[in-house]
């Protein structure tokens, strides 16, 4: 079974509306996660790095005021996509790592789509 | 940061064949490297784990291999399928994150 479960699977949002990804590591405590986004025929590229009780790390040229992430606790962190526009319509995946043997588990991915 | 590259872009063979696909890496300490495998569509798949300790991997018809010193890493598939046609990743993890290569988009030919 998942070890990370992400949810939604897919969300269509009107633009200007706010949307919430959810990654939760449900057989260990992931005090790092990673949020990485794909558009189509592109690969996965790294969005930030999300530490559990401070600020995530942001890749250059990725908005944190657009992108807002939340680790607030060892096995949950949420990607909330503010003032969504056509252009955020993406595919949204995130991973948790196992500090145990460094390892890590990604979750089955969301799809955004705006309207 | 580190930078994970691959190639080929895209390869196209006739089923039968066996092939290499290459991925490289900057950052000789990354604590291991993984190969994906990714459907239109869908998400990722993970093929095989190399830890930073370890030379080859090997699951049926793929075996993976890490020489950290060089920064590469292959991933080799033997008498491939029509079904092994998909996109395939590599990423390398180390003490700050996990980053990807673009992919090698493989077709296999009936």
């Amino acid at each position: 079974g998942a070890v990370v479960s992400q949810h939604p699977s897919w969300v269509i949002c009107k633009s200007g509306t706010s949307v919430k990804i959810e990654c939760r590591s449900l057989d260990f405590q992931a005090t790092t996660m990673f949020w990485y986004r794909q558009f189509p025929k592109q690969s996965l590229m790294l969005m930030a790095t999300s530490n559990e009780g401070s600020k995530a790390t942001y890749e250059q040229g990725v908005e944190k005021d657009k992108f807002l992430i939340n680790h607030a606790s060892l096995t949950l962190s949420t990607l909330t996509v503010t003032s969504a526009h056509p252009e955020d319509s993406s595919f949204y995946i995130c991973s948790a790592r196992d500090p145990a043997g460094n390892t890590i588990y990604f979750g089955e991915g969301s799809w955004l789509t705006v309207v | 940061k580190q930078e994970v590259t691959q190639i080929p872009a895209a390869l196209s063979v006739p089923e039968g064949e066996n092939l290499v696909l290459n991925c490289s890496f900057t950052d000789s300490a990354i604590y291991n490297l993984q190969w994906f495998r990714q459907d239109p569509g869908k998400g990722l798949t993970s093929l095989l784990l190399i830890q930073s300790s370890q030379r080859e991997q090997t699951s049926g018809r793929l075996n993976a291999s890490l020489d950290k010193s060089s920064g590469r890493s292959t991933l080799y598939i033997a008498a491939s399928q029509p079904g092994d046609s998909a996109t395939y990743l590599c990423a390398g993890l180390n003490n700050n994150d996990m980053r990807f290569g673009a992919g090698t988009r493989l077709t296999v030919k009936p």
